[in-house]
């Protein structure tokens, strides 16, 4: 059972554009929801994080925006490089320091 | 401050063969994390261990075993291998101790079962 559920699987977007990515999860026991990039051979690398009491957080073009009662939380990427393709995990946290992630987006920017 | 390092990179083996993969954690971190990624998909909890003990366990079977030793470094051992074990092995370090949920993950070991 998927317990992170993330959409969609692919996304092409031209440079400057804005990339989405959502995830949706049911646990209410999840306290905090990490993104990941990951580049093709190495391993995720967490790219921004938000924590449920917070409705959205940014980092430069990195955007968090979560809404708890929807249980839903998506990624935004403003003006989007080319240095960006790369693929895009969603996870979650339960207390205990383990995590579940989503199935990924595979962004690809075109220049 | 090193990072967290997996070893080997690369392994191949037969089906019903038994492999031990490696990981250092990242200075400090005294948590790890294992996560079976397969072609495509995105990390799979294995498991994690905590001051040598194991830490909570996810969908994997008894076959699928570790250890952490005192220097917080650890290893992930699996027995009867089949087919669908290849993936990419990937170890996480933590130090919840810091307050801080942040984990930080290795290169991986791609493993290949034929």
């Amino acid at each position: 059972q998927q317990q992170v559920k993330q959409s969609p699987q692919s996304l092409i977007v031209q440079k400057g554009g804005i990339s989405i990515i959502n995830c949706a999860y049911e646990n209410t026991a999840f306290d905090y929801f990490p993104w990941y990039q990951q580049f093709p051979g190495k391993g995720p690398a967490l790219l921004i994080a938000i924590r449920p009491d917070v409705s959205e957080k940014k980092e430069g073009r990195f955007t968090i925006s979560f809404n708890k009662s929807a249980k839903q939380f998506s990624l935004h990427i403003m003006d989007s490089q080319p240095g960006d393709s790369a693929t895009y995990f969603c996870a979650a946290r339960k207390p205990g320091n383990q995590f579940y992630f989503g199935t990924g987006t595979s962004l690809t920017v075109i220049p | 401050e090193t990072g967290v390092t997996q070893s080997p990179t690369h392994l191949i083996k037969t089906r019903g063969q038994q492999v031990t993969l490696r990981c250092s954690s990242q200075s400090g971190h005294n948590t790890v994390s294992w996560y079976q990624q397969a072609l495509g998909q995105g990390p799979q909890f294995i498991f994690q261990y905590y001051r040598e003990e194991e830490n909570g366990r996810g969908n994997f079977p008894p076959r699928f075993s570790g250890l952490q030793f005192p220097n917080y470094s650890s290893e992930l051992n699996v027995n009867a291998l089949e087919l669908d074990d290849s993936a990419l092995y990937l170890c996480a370090s933590s130090d919840p101790r810091q307050g801080v949920h942040e984990q930080f993950f290795g290169p991986g070991t791609r493993l290949t079962v034929l």
